[in-house]
């Protein structure tokens, strides 16, 4: 079963635009990390940020966790075409397991 | 990071036929892992390939649909048997190492 839930399902924006996608989660965790998928295939990590961790920032990227609210956080700022892909959160726990969110579907549209 | 190598990147498959498919990292890595992506869904974890020993499957997944293999620290292979229409997905292997996940790069199946 799904560990996370993301909303929103569908984003669409227009270049230079931020773009802002939230991940739920059920359970405790060690760590949360995003990826981002283009068409369909491999899974390109973005950032990780750990549970003692409330905010990380990787160039555009800015993330953001709550533990207390069992959610996270993906600002993509100034948004490029490029940046055309479903991001997905992905938590794990003592198992090691990654389990992943349901995913945003984010268009950026030049 | 490690590099996983994952074959066959598709294939087009008969219903009530088996594929295997392969995954092989360029190091020895902790564990391995086992996801299917539906179409326009997430990634559903399948198993965790264990060395040497039985995979240990997710609720909803089974060792007669989903056998899975991992001989050494750097290889595993998933089969889909009996495959029907509904088992057209991506599929896709993972590991972690020290230096965390990494994913092979998919196997798109169509069973028609």
């Amino acid at each position: 079963s799904q560990q996370g839930e993301e909303d929103p399902q569908a984003l669409s924006i227009q270049e230079g635009e931020n773009a802002t996608m939230n991940c739920s989660y059920k359970t405790s965790i060690n760590n949360l990390q995003w990826y981002r998928q283009n068409s369909g295939r491999g899974l390109v990590h973005l950032i990780l940020i750990r549970s003692n961790e409330r905010e990380k920032h990787s160039g555009r990227l800015r993330v953001t966790l709550d533990t207390s609210k069992k959610s996270s956080s993906l600002l993509i700022t100034a948004s490029r075409a490029a940046d055309t892909a479903s991001y997905f959160c992905a938590t794990d726990f003592n198992t090691d397991k990654l389990i992943f969110g349901t995913g945003t579907r984010l268009q950026v549209f030049p | 990071s490690a590099v996983i190598s994952q074959k066959p990147s598709r294939d087009i498959c008969q219903r009530g036929t088996s594929l295997t498919i392969q995954c092989q990292v360029d190091s020895q890595v902790t564990m391995m892992f086992w996801y299917r992506q539906q179409p326009g869904q997430s990634l559903t974890l399948i198993a965790t390939a264990n060395q040497g020993s039985e995979a240990t499957y997710e609720s909803g997944f089974v060792i007669d649909k989903f056998p899975i293999s991992r001989p050494n620290l750097t290889f595993s292979t998933l089969t889909v048997s009996n495959m029907s229409p509904e088992d057209s997905s991506i599929y896709l292997c993972s590991s972690l190492s020290g230096h965390g996940y990494t994913f092979g790069s998919g196997t798109r199946l169509t069973v028609v």
